[in-house]
């Protein structure tokens, strides 16, 4: 019973071809996040949802973007893949943005970049 | 601000002996503070979390961890190290909002 649901598990794309990652969920939450994770590193934020207000971080790279047409759904848009772009992107969602609410991730999808 | 040090990258112990990641934390509020485990190629999954309520917490998995605020540290313990264990281990450090942090992960070995 998923809750949080990424596609695909593994993307390929060539350097400079957009590529978009989806992540849905089941849960009915408030906020979504979009995690970026290299090898052996810990997970970067990238962006996040509130409802429909979206929030960038502030060391973003503007070649990413976000979309989340409705509650259940989060899209990740890479414009113009770099070699530096091949990672692990992580998709997680917490009811509200307390303090202590917990995240629950979707099991990522690996990018490769060629 | 917050931030959050995980003291050790590597941690490796035998089957059946005990398990001890430390994790120290700085935050200038009353922070949230979570455990999270990664096994290869999966997402993160909580492991326990404390909130301000009692200071050693329970986790899934026979983990617990001690809130000690003098000390500014969540390490994260268990008893007895399964083979199963063996994964990577995130300290994040909680105010609310966007504003968690991760530590840089401590990777467990457990060695038959």
């Amino acid at each position: 019973d998923a809750m949080v649901i990424q596609n695909p598990r593994y993307q390929v794309t060539q350097f400079g071809k957009p590529v978009t990652l989806s992540c849905s969920q089941t849960l009915n939450h408030n906020v979504m996040y979009w995690y970026q994770q290299k090898s052996s590193q810990a997970p970067k934020l990238l962006f996040h949802y509130y409802d429909k207000d979206f929030n960038n971080e502030a060391d973003t790279p503007d070649n990413f973007q976000s979309r989340r047409p409705n509650t259940s759904f989060c899209f990740l848009d890479i414009r113009s893949p770099g070699l530096g772009d091949a990672a692990m992107y992580l998709c997680a969602t917490s009811r509200d943005r307390n303090s202590n609410e917990k995240l629950f991730f979707g099991s990522g999808t690996q990018l490769s970049v060629l | 601000a917050q931030s959050v040090t995980q003291l050790d990258s590597h941690v490796s112990v035998s089957e059946g002996t005990p398990v001890l990641l430390r994790c120290n934390y700085s935050s200038s509020y009353s922070p949230s503070l979570f455990w999270y485990v990664q096994h290869p190629n999966k997402g993160l999954q909580l492991l326990l979390k404390y909130t301000s309520a009692a200071t050693l917490v329970k986790g899934i998995n026979g983990f617990e961890a001690e809130f000690k605020k003098s000390e500014t540290s969540f390490h994260l313990t268990k008893p007895s190290a399964h083979m199963s264990d063996a994964a990577e281990y995130f300290c994040v450090v909680s105010v609310g909002g966007n504003d968690m942090r991760f530590g840089a992960g401590t990777r467990l070995t457990v060695k038959p």
